[in-house]
């Protein structure tokens, strides 16, 4: 079976600064994506980055970034030069090539300071 | 405008009575899926359904149903709602899951059994 751990239920941030977000899955499969979602407190889910298990290069979207260690099993999320903005909640996902069942993480809810 | 459209966004309700929450999408997605957040718990799956008539259990379909008669539909039925069955449901739709191609969240359902 799956499994995705978000170990961080709260973090705080300066703004300005860059903040990591850990990440760790279990997975028996060779195929699988690795996604991040943000949830503001308005409560839409906001698709943020992308990790593919075969892909060989670390995500980047902007100013998120993935470090992606695959036999460590993590992805874990750093966002550059923190915004007021980026505060939510951030869940990490999972989802086999093959069965397409999602797991989500717990979540870990940022709150970025002025 | 691509979007995932859920009904009702909130829902008060008593045990017992049959409820549906409707959810629709325009961008022609295969992959469809019902979640359920709660806190200190994230999104957890209840059904997914890959195709028209193909769905399939998530991690909590207890309580729950779904129907995939058409593309752009994938209600939730729940038949005889209880209340720990209160929660925000969300439901999403993608293109390819396990691949790139993120799920769109509809903006959610808060649904409360009383």
């Amino acid at each position: 079976a799956q499994k995705i751990t978000q170990t961080q239920p709260g973090m705080f941030v300066q703004e300005k600064e860059a903040v990591t977000l850990d990440c760790t899955y279990d997975t028996s499969d060779q195929s699988y994506g690795l996604f991040w979602y943000k949830q503001p407190s308005s409560g839409e889910m906001i698709f943020l980055i992308y990790q593919g298990s075969y892909d060989e290069q670390n995500a980047t979207e902007g100013r998120y970034s993935l470090n992606f260690q695959k036999a460590r099993k993590s992805t874990n999320l750093v966002i550059s030069a923190s915004q007021l903005g980026d505060s939510a909640m951030y869940f990490c996902a999972i989802a086999s090539s093959g069965t397409y069942k999602y797991i989500f993480g717990t979540g870990t809810r940022l709150k970025v300071l002025a | 405008e691509a979007q995932v459209t859920q009904n009702p966004r909130y829902l008060i309700t008593v045990t017992g009575k049959k409820l549906t929450v409707t959810c629709s999408q325009n961008m022609n997605h295969e992959y469809m899926s019902w979640y359920r957040q709660d806190p200190g718990l994230g999104l957890r799956q209840i059904y997914y359904s890959m195709n028209v008539e193909v769905t399939d259990k998530g991690d909590v379909p207890e309580g729950y149903k779904v129907s995939r008669k058409e593309k752009r539909n994938f209600p939730l039925i729940l038949e005889s709602p209880s209340p720990n069955q209160t929660s925000l449901y969300f439901c999403a739709s993608s293109s390819d899951p396990g691949s790139n191609q993120p799920q769109h969240f509809g903006d959610g359902t808060r649904l409360s059994i009383l």
